[in-house]
């Protein structure tokens, strides 16, 4: 219940192009759902998140859409470039009490080719 | 300059030989937390401290320690190492949890042999 599960593993996808990253989840105490992006060497890095309470969240080319019902959300990249080539992690947190736990899936390495 | 700091940043040992890795942030954050982080398994929560009073486990605590005696500071201590717990580590900070973006440090990368 506690899982995360990311896919695709992997995403090619060509310059100006939209990349598409879904996570889905089993825990409904779930209430806040980072996405942290990861260049090689170096720590993770928040890129954007979403509460339950809205279906979607757009910041400039990043959107996160999310569906409670199905308990999936997703990560939209709109005119991917070189730039975003990454490793890109969703989580899920469940703030109750003293709980601190926050569940990273296993990540996308996503490659933008020029 | 805000950050989360970590030391050392490379780390080779032997089974056995106890070490403890320093995380340390100056932005008077509440809540620090370690990860470690295996190809194939993404990032793996060992400890958790949402203050200088509550630390609880995380999804893989065991051979790990951590200490939180004073609010920017949280080392990982393990007791005695073994080639399974070979990975890269990182420490991460956030104002509260978990509404507030967790600062994550350079990492750590260990390697135990």
């Amino acid at each position: 219940q506690q899982q995360v599960k990311q896919s695709p593993q992997s995403l090619i996808v060509q310059k100006g192009g939209i990349s598409i990253i879904n996570c889905a989840y089993e825990n409904t105490a779930f209430d806040y759902f980072p996405w942290y992006q990861q260049f090689p060497g170096k720590g993770p890095a928040l890129l954007i998140a979403i509460r339950p309470d809205v279906s979607e969240k757009k910041e400039g080319r990043f959107t996160i859409s999310f569906n409670k019902s199905a308990k999936q959300f997703s990560l939209h990249i709109m005119d991917s470039q070189p730039g975003d080539s990454a490793t890109y992690f969703c989580a899920a947190a469940n703030y109750g009490g003293s709980q601190g736990n926050l569940i990273f899936g296993k990540g996308t390495k996503l490659s933008v080719k020029p | 300059e805000a950050q989360v700091t970590q030391n050392p940043r490379y780390l080779i040992t032997v089974t056995g030989k106890k070490l403890t890795v320093t995380c340390s942030q100056n932005m008077n954050h509440e809540y620090m937390s370690w990860y470690r982080q295996d190809p194939g398994l993404g990032l793996r929560q060992i400890y958790y401290s949402m203050n200088v009073e509550v630390t609880d486990k995380g999804d893989v605590p065991e051979g790990y320690k951590v200490s939180r005696k004073e609010k920017r500071n949280f080392p990982l201590i393990l007791e005695s190492p073994s080639p399974n717990q070979t990975s890269l580590y990182f420490c991460a900070s956030s104002l509260r949890f978990p509404y507030n973006e967790q600062f994550f440090g350079p990492g750590t990368r260990l390697t135990v042999l």
